[in-house]
């Protein structure tokens, strides 16, 4: 299975800061790469695909990136309903496996 | 719009089986693969497995076969989770999910509400 390694595991950032989240896949996964946001006691939400593209609704204040098997998760100005906790995915082959998530906090 | 309803919460006794429903609405049942994943506090997202609505052929996470069946019944538009030999391990919320009608296979556009399964005696 393919190994999504995330961090960091929390982050506490104050408004308006530029919030970065990486995670690292154990092998080549090419750009099948998502992003999630997860809210308390609600479902995952899809905000990033194909390691770049925003999924619909999705503010633009988000952006994915990847350099080699190293793929990143930016937010340009954090803003309070960006405050949850985000998850890598791979769909580059079976069985899909998610990052360990990052939580983000307000500072 | 896509929506998926899930069933309720289930309390269930361990060595039971239980069976979890998905209810898809807003587009074409059998043109879009259906996602089960399961969320834990410890184990984080772990994929189930996925099914074709259309043809019933199915893909498992090795470590759920035998533990997770899913099938679907194409007259309701309706995904089904069974679980059987249940042990306190497998509580947890599952959800189901899939890419959506114009969505790329892999990504999880569309998630379910999930359901709270909590195995105890």
């Amino acid at each position: 299975d393919i190994q999504m390694t995330q961090s960091p595991a929390s982050l506490s950032a104050s408004l308006e800061e530029i919030v970065t989240i990486t995670c690292q896949a154990s092998q080549n996964i090419g750009n099948w790469l998502a992003w999630y946001q997860q809210k308390p006691g609600k479902s995952p939400q899809l905000l990033i695909y194909g390691t770049t593209s925003l999924a619909d609704g999705v503010p633009s204040r988000f952006s994915g990136s990847r350099s080699g098997t190293q793929y990143s998760l930016k937010i340009s100005r954090l803003q309070v309903e960006d405050i949850g906790i985000y998850y890598c995915q791979q769909a580059s082959s079976t069985p899909r496996t998610f990052g360990g998530g990052t939580k983000l906090e307000l500072k | 719009q896509v929506q998926l309803q899930q069933s309720g919460a289930e309390l269930v006794k361990p060595g039971t089986s239980v069976k979890l429903s998905c209810k898809a609405s807003g587009y074409t049942f059998t043109s879009n693969h259906m996602n089960w994943i399961k969320q834990t506090t410890g184990q984080g997202l772990e994929w189930i497995g996925i099914i074709n609505p259309g043809s019933g052929g199915t893909s498992y996470n090795v470590k759920f076969k035998g533990k997770a069946t899913l099938t679907v019944d194409k007259s309701s538009s309706t995904a089904f989770m069974q679980l059987s030999s249940l042990t306190p391990e497998d509580s947890a919320v599952y959800y189901c999910a899939s890419r959506g009608e114009f969505g790329v296979e892999g990504f999880f556009a569309y998630w379910g509400q999930g359901t709270l399964v909590t195995v105890s005696s």
